[in-house]
């Protein structure tokens, strides 16, 4: 069992959707959490940080953790055709992240 | 800031040359940085911990002789990929946690082509 779980996707919204992205993991001792989004041919740009269990809000990003159920997931509001990409979750116990597989996301106009 | 840049952004060598791709830390000092790799559709698989004036710490199955990683300063590390083959194409990123950011940064990867 990998330590890190992510549906691949692809997954396809219309525009204005609300998306809802998810990760499971395995190592209890992971305590930081972070979504990536990553477009083709870029490295990935961090979205989210957090390190405790709840819900984080940046605009229209919202990062929820679940300590007890080894669960993450990043609620994407009224998406838009340019948050169509890679979205990767990451997570750390000490320096070195451990990534997701990545959804792959299109938000259609 | 923490911006993290990485050179060059993609490279076509010919099969048995060495390749170097560099790594800086502009706005921060980094003591640790690590290098990833990424296959097509495939999440990023960490290959090595680069860290300021010692050895690199591999990770299981990354060889050490082939993937030379050397980080002679806080701001800068180098990954040299000795005799390159065709089956070494991958995207290559490197990041870095420190600035006056949370997380980790990365560079925006090298896409490396062996022919």
């Amino acid at each position: 069992q990998k330590e890190v779980e992510q549906d691949p996707g692809p997954l396809s919204v219309p525009e204005g959707a609300i998306v809802s992205l998810n990760c499971t993991y395995s190592n209890s001792a992971f305590q930081y959490f972070m979504w990536y989004r990553q477009y083709s041919r870029k490295g990935p740009e961090l979205l989210m940080y957090t390190y405790s269990s709840g819900n984080k809000e940046d605009g229209r990003f919202t990062a929820q953790v679940d300590k007890s159920s080894k669960y993450i997931s990043l609620f994407i509001r009224d998406s838009q055709p340019s948050d169509s990409a890679t979205y990767l979750c990451a997570m750390a116990s000490g320096y070195a992240l451990n990534f997701g597989k990545g959804t792959s996301l299109l938000v259609t106009p | 800031g923490a911006v993290v840049s990485q050179h060059p952004s993609w490279v076509i060598c010919k099969s048995g040359t060495s390749v170097k791709i560099e790594c800086r830390s502009l706005d921060f000092q980094a003591t640790t940085m690590f290098w990833y790799r990424q296959f097509p559709k495939q999440s990023l698989m960490l290959m090595a911990t680069s860290n300021e004036g010692s050895k690199a710490t591999y990770e299981q199955g990354v060889e050490k002789d082939k993937f030379l990683i050397n980080h002679a300063s806080l701001t800068l590390s180098t990954l040299t990929v000795t005799s390159a083959h065709p089956e070494d194409s991958s995207f290559y990123i490197c990041s870095a946690r420190g600035g006056d950011r949370e997380g980790y940064t990365f560079g925006s990867g090298t896409r490396l082509t062996v022919v």
